[in-house]
């Protein structure tokens, strides 16, 4: 069964970097592009961009252009989201979703990684 | 860029049928898919392409989308659809995806 497996709780001051691996199995990795979603406390969710995962082009949402990249390690069926100089507000549960077609239907989803921010 | 609300909060008591909305200008043209977050869990999607129900998602669940408004229609409603639920679409225009803010389903 198509399972995506994330990384664990992370915590870090600010400026820091942290990187969020999302591990992929029971499906071909490279047929399915791969979304991140963050989740800030209490609040709803937002997506934050996706990667092909055939050619490792990423494609970010307005808000998320920066200090956010998405990579790849195809050899482990492996996506990462790595975000630099970290902010308090970056606090949030981040979220890999693999794309299922073309009209972005998330059909499976990743359990989800917290990263807290704090001094 | 493409908008879609919620509302917050619908409140529904066990048996009865719970609808929540999703308004966007012409959503009629679009596909509607739609997922559950159970507090502290990740979303799964429970409607897919306005009415399409997964595998392994009960009858309850079903959805339409006419006009300006998408619904997601829960039947039957028990304590365990107690949840977040979000509309979300794929906006061609700008190549990018749209969740709605979320409503929270309160089982009295």
């Amino acid at each position: 069964q198509v399972q995506l497996v994330q990384s664990g709780s992370e915590l870090r001051k600010p400026g820091a970097s942290v990187k969020i691996s999302c591990k992929a199995s029971g499906y071909t990795f490279r047929n399915y592009p791969l979304s991140w979603v963050r989740q800030a406390p209490g609040q709803g969710l937002e997506w934050m961009g996706w990667i092909d995962t055939n050619t490792g082009d990423p494609i970010f949402a307005q808000a998320f252009t920066g200090r956010f990249v998405f990579s790849l390690d195809t050899s482990v069926n492996t996506a990462y989201l790595l975000i630099n100089t970290l902010k308090a507000e970056d606090t949030a549960v981040y979220y890999c979703a693999r794309v299922y077609d073309s009209e972005s239907t998330l059909d499976s989803w990743g359990q989800g990684t917290l990263v807290t921010v704090s001094p | 860029s493409y908008v879609l609300t919620q509302p917050p909060s619908v409140s529904v008591a066990p048996g009865m049928t719970a609808r929540i909305t999703c308004g966007g200008t012409n959503i009629e043209t679009m596909s509607v898919h739609w997922y559950q977050q159970l507090p502290g869990q990740a979303p799964v999607l429970v409607i897919s392409y306005d009415t399409d129900r997964p595998s392994g998602i009960p009858e309850r669940f079903s959805g339409s989308n006419s006009g300006n408004t998408a619904t997601l229609i829960i039947t039957g409603v028990e304590a365990g659809d107690e949840a977040d639920y979000y509309c979300e679409v794929w906006d061609g225009t700008t190549n990018h995806v749209v969740f709605g803010g979320g409503t929270k389903l309160t089982v009295l």
